[in-house]
This record gives C-alpha cells, sequence and structure tokens, in this order.
C-alpha cells in the first residue's frame, strides 16, 4: 500500500521550454501533496503544498509563476516548470499524504523523483 | 525556530557492527517524528513514525526510539543492503503536515 508514481523519471530539456512532472497516489486518496526539490548532497527542500481542489502554497523564495502546480484530483497532482534555465535542474520528488484517516494520517509517501537536466 | 539536526553526517561501519543515529530537534509543539530511508537517485521510502516520548518502534534490524529533545536510530549487525541516507523530519503541531528536515546521515556498511 501507499504507493507514489512519478512520470517522468528523468527529463531532458533545451533552456526556455516547459517541462511537466505528474505525481499520482496509486492506492490511496491524497487530499495533501507536496513538492520538493533535492541538490546533489542536500537534503530535500519543500517547495509547495498542494490541496486538492484549491491553489497550492508556495515556500519563501519560490516563484509561482515558475512552477506551475495543478491538484485536480485526490489522485494526481502535477509541477510545470515554465521557461527552464540550467539553474533550475535538479531532482524533483513528490510526496501525498493519506487523507484516508487511517493510522497512516500524517505520514508522507513519496515518489521515486524525477531528474531534470536543462541544458 | 523549528529546527532538526542530525549526527553524524556519515557513518561507516563494518558488517555486524552495531550503531546509533542522532536526530535532535527543537519544536514548539510535535505532532510526529519521522525516519525515512533514501538511496542514491530515488525517493525517500517511509521507515517509522514517532508521536510521543517513550515511543519505540522496530523493523527488521532498525529501532527508533523518541525523547523530548532528540531520537535515534538503532541499527543491530548491519548488512551491506542497510547502506543508504537516513533522514529525520518533524512535523510541528501548527503545520499543514509540511515536515522539517534534517541533512540526513549517510550511512556505509562494509562487507
Amino acid at each position: 500500500g501507499a504507493v507514489v508514481s512519478q512520470h517522468p523519471s528523468w527529463v531532458i530539456c533545451k533552456s526556455g521550454t516547459s517541462v511537466k512532472i505528474e505525481c499520482r497516489s496509486l492506492d490511496f486518496q491524497a487530499t495533501t501533496m507536496f513538492w520538493y526539490r533535492q541538490f546533489p548532497k542536500q537534503s530535500l527542500m519543500l517547495m509547495a503544498t498542494s490541496n486538492e481542489g484549491s491553489k497550492a502554497t508556495y515556500e519563501q523564495g519560490v516563484e509561482k509563476d515558475k512552477f506551475l502546480i495543478n491538484h485536480a484530483s485526490l489522485t494526481l497532482s502535477t509541477l510545470t516548470v515554465t521557461s527552464a534555465h540550467p539553474e533550475d535542474s535538479s531532482f524533483y520528488i513528490c510526496s501525498a499524504r493519506d487523507a484516508s484517516g487511517g493510522s497512516s494520517y500524517n505520514e508522507q509517501f513519496f515518489g521515486p523523483g524525477t531528474r531534470l537536466t536543462v541544458l | 525556530e523549528d529546527q532538526v539536526t542530525q549526527s553524524p553526517e556519515a557513518l561507516r561501519l563494518q558488517e555486524g557492527e552495531s550503531s546509533s543515529l542522532n536526530c535532535s530537534y527543537t519544536v514548539s509543539g510535535l505532532r510526529g517524528l519521522f525516519w525515512y530511508r533514501q538511496d542514491p537517485g530515488k525517493g525517500p521510502e517511509f521507515l517509522f513514525t514517532l508521536y510521543s516520548a517513550g515511543e519505540e518502534k522496530e523493523k527488521e534490524r532498525l529501532k527508533a526510539t523518541l525523547t523530548k529533545k532528540e531520537s535515534f536510530l538503532h541499527i543491530t549487525a548491519p548488512k551491506p543492503e542497510d547502506s543508504a541516507t537516513y533522514l529525520c523530519a518533524v512535523q510541528p503541531v501548527d503545520s499543514n503536515y509540511q515536515l522539517i528536515w534534517g541533512a540526513g546521515t549517510k550511512l556505509i556498511i562494509k562487507p
């Protein structure tokens, strides 16, 4: 149980293009999803918190117009990196919280991550 | 300010050599403390949630404990496949279920 998938697992794009990353909870409903980025040898950095049916809440310093988040259903959230530049190259990871109210109510379950390289 | 500090930064052990990883935290109110394991190039894998001081949880060779100031992840007779980065995070009671992360401990088990 509590499986989260991400697609694609890696992507290479040219500077100036947009890239969309999907995050799906496969066997549970996720009221809340989180998007992180992680640089080499560093810990996770929260970018935004996404609640189903409402606007995402972005962390300080994260540009909401550059990192568009859509949480359209209880099993799907998407992150679109608009007009990507080389400095956006990173490992992007999503997580989802099981909203069913069971024993795992507070836990976040993570996807496998997406490696973005912007040339 | 809510903060999580993990030590050591890296730990090298021989296979079978037991040890502990430390996670010290300061938080205004603790909803839960979480341990995750992360392998290179992958997302974190959930291990444990601890909610109150004195609580302990076990899974195979791992045991997590919690006090009011810190948590320990004890690893007993580790194997090379236990090599990974172990991440600790706390969830404040006043958060929207967000986590505050430590920097992690990189554990290397040599055969």
